[in-house]
This record gives structure tokens, C-alpha cells and sequence, in this order.
């Protein structure tokens, strides 16, 4: 079945430091979406690419989806301590509609 | 209104007990979805509903009920449950079904069974 992986599984970093977390698919996936959980908290949508090759950006984040549609990453710079927690992206099962598969997430901490 | 609902935020019951998660949305939303979710894992899929019909189910055990009462509203009745079951559920709502569409969470059930 599909699988999607992602790496590191964590990461610690000094505040001020880069950060990036990359996912991979053993599929093509139709698109992808990033969520973000603080620790204790619940999932929160972060963004979603769809097209080969796109790259979106929201502040110090910038998101990526590879060229083949089968890998992404996300990249943090100039981490801050509310960059805290685990990161995961998420891409439809190829034989499902309705269903999308989480990554297993990279969780962060940064070092003030 | 972009908040979804869930009641009560920690339940403690017994393998022979019964009880009901409750999962509420007012966006308007057309799909709602139930994970589970162990400590340090992502979320896993239980079940999905789109416009109040059950449209997947991850081979749950059937000690697991979903029901949708209406286009707001999702529950999750719980019957024999096992140890192994104790996890944070979360559900979630999109505007429509499929993959296109972002799914916002509720803040989740902490479900600790004894």
C-alpha cells in the first residue's frame, strides 16, 4: 500500500537556526497538505500544494512539492520557539477519494 | 465560526462501560472524520463521513460505532473497549469530501480505558 515517510523524525535546534523536514512518498500522490501540532494541542492546518514543481511561502516558512509529486519539504528559517512541535505532512491514498495519509511526523524543539 | 467542538476533553472508563464521544461543527462542512491518535504517532483514520453517510471505515473493530446525526453533529459510541485503546480521538470536518479540501480538527478526547 502507500506509504508516506518523513525525516527526521526529530530535530533540535537553536533558536535562530534553519529547519527543514522532508516527506516522501512511494506513490504519486494528487497533492499534499502540511499540519503542524503544538505538543498537547491538536493538528492545525498549515498548507496544501498541488501542482509539480510548486513552492508556496508564508512568512519564514517555505513549502515544496517535488517535481515527480511523489516528495515535499518544508523549511523553517530563523526558527523561533513557537516553531515548537510536529510537523506532518499528509497525501491521498491512491486508491481512496476521500482519505488522506499522515506522515509520521518531525517533531522540533528549539533551544532558546 | 472556524472551531470544531469536541465533549469531553478526558474520559476514564472501564472495559465493560459504555460511552459516547461527541464531535460538533457550525462551518458548514460536508465531511467529518474520526482518527485515533497514540502518543509521538500521526494521526490514524478510523472513519469518514461524507454528507452524513459512511463512506470509509478503516476495518475498526466493531467496539467502535460512528453515528451522524445530522450535518453538524458526529458521535463515536464506545462499548468493551481495550486497554490498547486508551489515545487521544480527534475529529475533524472539510468543507467537502476528498483530498482537495483542509480538514480543521477539534481539540480531541483524551480517552484513558482501565
Amino acid at each position: 500500500g502507500q506509504q508516506v515517510m518523513q525525516i527526521p523524525q526529530y530535530q533540535h535546534v537553536q533558536e535562530g537556526e534553519d529547519f527543514t523536514t522532508y516527506c516522501n512518498s512511494s506513490t504519486t500522490l494528487s497533492n499534499i497538505q502540511w499540519y503542524k501540532q503544538r505538543p498537547g494541542g491538536h493538528p492545525v492546518f498549515l498548507i496544501q500544494l498541488v501542482k509539480s514543481g510548486e513552492v508556496k511561502k508564508q512568512k519564514r516558512l517555505t513549502f515544496q512539492f517535488g517535481e515527480a509529486k511523489k516528495n515535499s519539504s518544508l523549511h523553517i528559517t530563523a526558527t523561533q520557539t513557537t516553531d515548537v512541535g510536529t510537523y506532518f505532512c499528509a497525501g491521498r491514498r491512491e486508491t481512496s477519494y476521500d482519505k488522506v495519509i499522515f506522515g509520521p511526523g518531525t517533531s522540533l524543539s528549539v533551544i532558546p | 465560526d472556524t472551531e470544531v467542538t469536541q465533549t469531553p476533553k478526558h474520559l476514564v472508563m472501564g472495559m465493560t462501560n459504555k460511552k459516547s464521544l461527541k464531535c460538533e461543527q457550525h462551518m458548514g462542512h460536508r465531511a467529518m472524520y474520526w482518527y485515533k491518535q497514540k502518543a509521538k504517532k500521526p494521526p490514524e483514520l478510523m472513519f469518514v463521513y461524507s454528507y452524513e453517510k459512511l463512506s470509509i471505515n478503516e476495518s475498526v473493530p466493531s467496539r467502535f460505532s460512528p453515528e451522524c446525526p445530522n450535518s453538524s453533529l458526529l458521535n463515536l459510541h464506545l462499548h468493551a473497549l481495550q486497554p490498547e485503546d486508551s489515545a487521544l480521538y480527534l475529529c475533524a470536518s472539510s468543507q467537502e469530501p476528498g483530498t482537495a479540501y483542509e480538514q480543521y480538527f477539534g481539540p480531541g478526547t483524551r480517552l484513558t480505558v482501565t
